[in-house]
């Protein structure tokens, strides 16, 4: 059985610009979740999507932002980059909305610079 | 405020030894606790989890942990370490409402296995 996959694997970008990342859950689940693990910082939970839409979002400002295809594949969107953007973003994907174990992905390694 | 604390940034052990990765949790009420293992450049690959039941889970890769409620601990233990057991470990913990879905993680414990 497929793991959760996310793609690119690295991305770079210049500040100011945007960046898009991309989450396929495992087949069968209907919640993606989104994490930003940067340095220092640690793990920090992003946002909650479940059966196409938004259910619960960290404390991140709103030029994070993403959404949830039919297919239950997610897309995370990065506005307006700044250099503290630069991080570890992982996906992760939970047969239950909001509960049972959550599986990540290999993650998305972002450089603004 | 919700928060779950490793107190140990790095654990050094010998292999063959028993190790413990340390793991103290607030939170209200009945949350569910889970540790997850990151490899150099990886994802987070999960490892365990306690819901409810017996306080000692046992998990992948010959990895169990300890729930301890009135400590509000969660350590996470192996009886013989490897060296391929050397990585990054955090553990985290779901509320049980208020924000149940996301995962609170701690800062993360680097375990190294020396031969």
């Amino acid at each position: 059985e497929a793991g959760v996959t996310q793609s690119p694997t690295h991305l770079i970008k210049t500040r100011g610009q945007q960046a898009t990342l991309r989450c396929s859950p495992i087949s069968g689940h209907t919640s993606v979740y989104w994490y930003q693990q940067a340095l220092g910082l640690g793990l920090q939970f992003l946002l909650w999507y479940d059966e196409g839409e938004e259910r619960n979002r960290g404390n991140f400002p709103p030029r994070f932002s993403g959404r949830q295809f039919p297919n239950y594949s997610s897309e995370l969107n990065v506005n307006a980059l700044e250099l503290e953007d630069s991080a570890l973003y992982l996906c992760a994907s939970s047969l239950l909305a909001g509960g049972d174990t959550q599986y990540f992905g290999p993650g998305t390694r972002l450089t603004v610079l | 405020a919700q928060s779950v604390a490793q107190p140990e940034d790095q654990v050094n052990v010998a292999e063959g030894n028993p190790l413990t990765v340390k793991c103290t949790y607030s939170v209200s009420g009945n949350p569910y606790l889970f540790w997850y293992v990151q490899y150099p450049n990886r994802g987070l690959q999960f490892l365990l989890k306690y819901i409810t039941g017996d306080n000692l889970v046992k998990g992948s890769y010959g990895f169990e942990a300890e729930f301890n409620k009135s400590q509000t601990s969660f350590h996470l233990k192996k009886p013989s370490a490897l060296v391929s057991d050397s990585a990054l470990y955090f553990c985290a913990v779901r509320p049980p409402s208020g924000g149940y879905n996301k995962l609170i993680f701690g800062a993360g414990t680097r375990l190294a296995v020396h031969p």
